[in-house]
């Protein structure tokens, strides 16, 4: 079963903590996104990337930053977490060329007190 | 600007009901449209797809959308809703190479 795997469903952290989330795809796909989900705003773009270690900025992109050093992984790092970045974050992955056709992780719930 | 719109953040249905859950986009060319389906502490699963080869899609679950470019519209429409159906659906719109999504339509289906 192809699956979008994200390491942490919860996460509770402190202002000023550095956070990773990380998303790992087994489908050889080429794209990779990183979304965030809040009631009333749909699923707003923070970044994605077509290949290995390319990275385009999304939509949202202010305090976050991403990495993707292989195919299969790809990073949102908060390098200072803030509490207006409680959210959840969504990963998804599509092959090249059919960027709307996503397969998404089961997302990571992010808490920053 | 590109957008989609969601008429409705909730939508209530019976049981048996017809199902109909709003879209219209902004875009000046036809763009390829999509509906997602978020079930509750999932991720979003593909629904259907409009890829500009017929107007009328069917989708997984007895789901289908049709597509009118006169009235920028995609609206998503199920004949007879399941119980199983309530949960939050989003359309979205394929916008150079990236999606942009609409802010979502919860289902809710009564007994």
């Amino acid at each position: 079963d192809v699956k979008v795997t994200q390491s942490s469903r919860y996460l509770v952290k402190r202002t000023g903590e550095k956070v990773f989330l990380e998303c790992v795809q087994d489908m050889d796909h080429e794209n990779m996104f990183w979304y965030r989900q809040d009631p009333g705003l749909g699923l707003r773009l923070i970044y994605f990337s077509y290949d290995v270690k390319m990275k385009e900025k999304g939509d949202i992109p202010e305090g976050y930053s991403v990495s993707r050093e292989k195919k299969e992984r790809f990073s949102l790092i908060l390098e200072s977490a803030s509490t207006n970045q409680t959210s959840m974050y969504l990963c998804a992955s599509s092959l090249l060329g059919k960027a709307g056709e996503l397969f998404f992780g089961e997302g990571s719930r992010l808490t920053v007190l | 600007a590109q957008s989609v719109t969601q008429l409705g953040s909730h939508v209530s249905v019976s049981e048996g009901a017809l199902v109909l859950l709003r879209c219209n986009y902004s875009s000046s060319v036809p763009p390829y449209l999509f509906w997602y389906v978020q079930y509750p502490n999932q991720g979003l699963q593909l629904l259907l797809k409009y890829t500009s080869a017929a107007t009328l899609v069917k989708g997984i679950n007895g789901f289908e959308a049709e597509f009118k470019k006169s009235e920028t519209s995609f609206h998503l429409t199920k004949p007879s809703a399941h119980m199983s159906d309530a949960a939050e659906y989003f359309c979205a719109m394929d916008s150079s190479y990236k999606l942009i999504f609409g802010s979502g339509t919860r289902l809710l289906v009564r007994p």
